[in-house]
C-alpha cells in the first residue's frame, strides 16, 4: 500500500531564511504529487502539483518542489519565508494504479520566527 | 478552480444525536470525497461519494455511522449518526476536477458533548 512520509513534524525557521519541507512516498508505479497548505482554522489550499513533465514545479506564494523519482521524494522549498507562511503543510499522493484516492502525509508545522 | 462550501461551519451537539453536513461545489467535479481531521492531525479519508449510488467507504468507516448521499455532480451530504465525543473533529468535503486537482471546503467543526 502506498504511504506518504513527512520526516519533520515541526520546522521552526527565522523570517527571510530558506526552508525545505521533506516528503517521501512509497509507490512502485506512477504517481501524482501535491502539496497543500492549511492556515490556522482554515481549509486546505493547493500550493502546487506534479502530474508529469518538468520535475521542478513552481506554485503559489513563492514555493517550489522537485520530483525525484529515484529517491521517491517531493520536497517543498522556499528561498525566503515570511511570517505569513506559518501554517501546516501536507504532502499528498495519488497512485497511478487507480487514480482514485489522495493519500495525505502526517503534515509539517512550519513556524516562522520574527 | 472549484470553490467548495460547507454548512454548517461548526456545531455543538449532544451525544446520541445526528448531524448532516452539506457540501456544495460551484462547478462540476469528477469525484467527491469526505475526510475527517482530528485536531493537530492529518486528513483521513472517510469515503468517496458516488453520484446516484452508495458511497465507497474506507476501512474503519461504515454506512450506518456515516451515511453519504450525492444526488448530483455538485452536491453531497455526510451524516454523522448517533454521535459520541469521539466523533468531535473537523469534517472536510473535497472535490476533484478533470485535471486531477483536489479542492477542499473550509470544513465543519463538530464538538460532541
Amino acid at each position: 500500500a502506498q504511504s506518504v512520509t513527512q520526516l519533520d513534524s515541526q520546522v521552526p525557521v527565522f523570517e527571510e531564511a530558506p526552508v525545505e519541507l521533506r516528503c517521501n512516498y512509497s509507490s512502485s508505479v506512477s504517481v501524482y504529487l501535491f502539496w497543500y497548505v492549511q492556515y490556522p482554522n482554515q481549509g486546505l489550499q493547493l500550493l502546487l502539483k506534479y502530474l508529469s513533465g518538468s520535475t521542478l514545479v513552481k506554485g503559489i506564494n513563492g514555493f517550489e518542489a522537485e520530483f525525484n523519482k529515484s529517491q521517491t521524494s517531493f520536497h517543498l522549498r522556499k528561498p525566503s519565508v515570511h511570517i505569513s507562511d506559518t501554517a501546516e503543510y501536507f504532502c499528498a499522493v495519488i497512485e497511478g494504479t487507480s487514480y482514485d484516492k489522495v493519500i495525505f502525509g502526517p503534515g509539517t508545522s512550519l513556524s516562522v520566527i520574527p | 478552480s472549484a470553490v467548495i462550501s460547507q454548512k454548517p461551519s461548526r456545531d455543538i451537539c449532544q451525544r446520541g444525536t445526528s448531524l448532516t453536513i452539506q457540501c456544495q461545489v460551484d462547478s462540476q467535479v469528477t469525484m467527491m470525497f469526505w475526510y475527517r481531521q482530528q485536531p493537530g492531525q492529518s486528513l483521513t479519508l472517510i469515503a468517496t461519494a458516488n453520484q446516484g449510488s452508495e458511497a465507497t467507504y474506507e476501512s474503519g468507516f461504515v454506512i450506518d455511522k456515516f451515511p453519504i448521499s450525492r444526488p448530483n455532480l455538485t452536491f453531497s451530504t455526510l451524516t454523522v449518526s448517533n454521535m459520541s465525543p469521539e466523533d468531535s473533529s473537523i469534517y472536510l468535503c473535497s472535490g476533484r476536477d478533470s485535471g486531477e486537482t483536489q479542492y477542499f471546503g473550509p470544513g465543519t467543526r463538530l464538538l460532541v458533548l
